[in-house]
């Protein structure tokens, strides 16, 4: 089984739609959690960490839930500027080091 | 964040030349930095843990003797694909560990570097 677990879409949405993206991630003791965004040809880079307590940065909010091992990412009011892969990032421990598990990433294009 | 870059940003050599791809933290010393693999349309893979004075950790299925790292500095780690065939072509990440409690505990990935093999 993948550490994790992401669909990889594509989702094509209008602008102004809303969005989310789920994630399932299968070692249960992870610390932290992540969403990067990479656009095409270019490095990943950091959108928002996720919190227990859900967190919200604008038109994004995250969300985590332990129990069933998931998170997600709603984006609100889509931009076409928000069309890109969004990679769900899981930290399992700090014991194992500063590894860092991706999930394949889910593409989203928005159309005008 | 790091500042992250990466030389050269796109590379196409010939099958059975080495390349050397270098990875430079710019604004903080990095003891760790970590070289990924991202073929087209798939998830980044860690390739292996460059250590600032000592070996690197490579993944399993990642052959040391072909991916060399070179960890010399606390701001230089370098990668060479040696002998590198058609299927080594992908884009070759590194990235640099926040710290837990000073920058967090993200990473700071540099810009990528395309190698193509012909």
């Amino acid at each position: 089984r993948k550490e994790v677990e992401q669909d990889p879409g594509p989702f094509n949405v209008p602008e102004g739609a809303t969005v989310a993206f789920n994630c399932t991630y299968s070692n249960s003791a992870s610390q932290s959690f992540f969403w990067y965004r990479q656009d095409c040809r270019k490095e990943p880079k950091l959108l928002m960490s996720v919190y227990s307590s859900g967190n919200e940065d604008g038109r994004f909010t995250a969300q985590l839930n332990r129990a069933s091992q998931y998170i997600s990412l709603l984006i609100r009011d889509s931009k076409l500027s928000d069309s890109a892969t969004y990679l769900c990032v899981v930290r399992p421990s700090r014991n194992t080091g500063n590894q860092f598990y991706f999930g394949t990433g889910t593409s989203l294009t928005v159309i005008p | 964040g790091a500042v992250v870059s990466q030389h050269p940003s796109w590379v196409i050599c010939k099958s059975g030349t080495s390349v050397k791809i270098e990875c430079r933290s710019l604004d903080f010393q990095a003891t760790t930095m970590f070289w990924y693999r991202q073929f087209p349309k798939q998830s980044l893979m860690l390739m292996a843990t460059s250590n600032e004075g000592s070996k690197a950790t490579y993944e399993q299925g990642v052959e040391k003797d072909k991916f060399l790292i070179n960890h010399a500095s606390l701001t230089l780690s370098t990668l060479t694909v040696t002998s590198a065939h058609p299927e080594d072509s992908s884009f070759y990440i590194c990235s640099v560990p926040g710290l837990a409690g000073g920058r967090g505990n993200e990473q700071y990935f540099g810009p990528g570097t395309r190698l193509t093999v012909t």
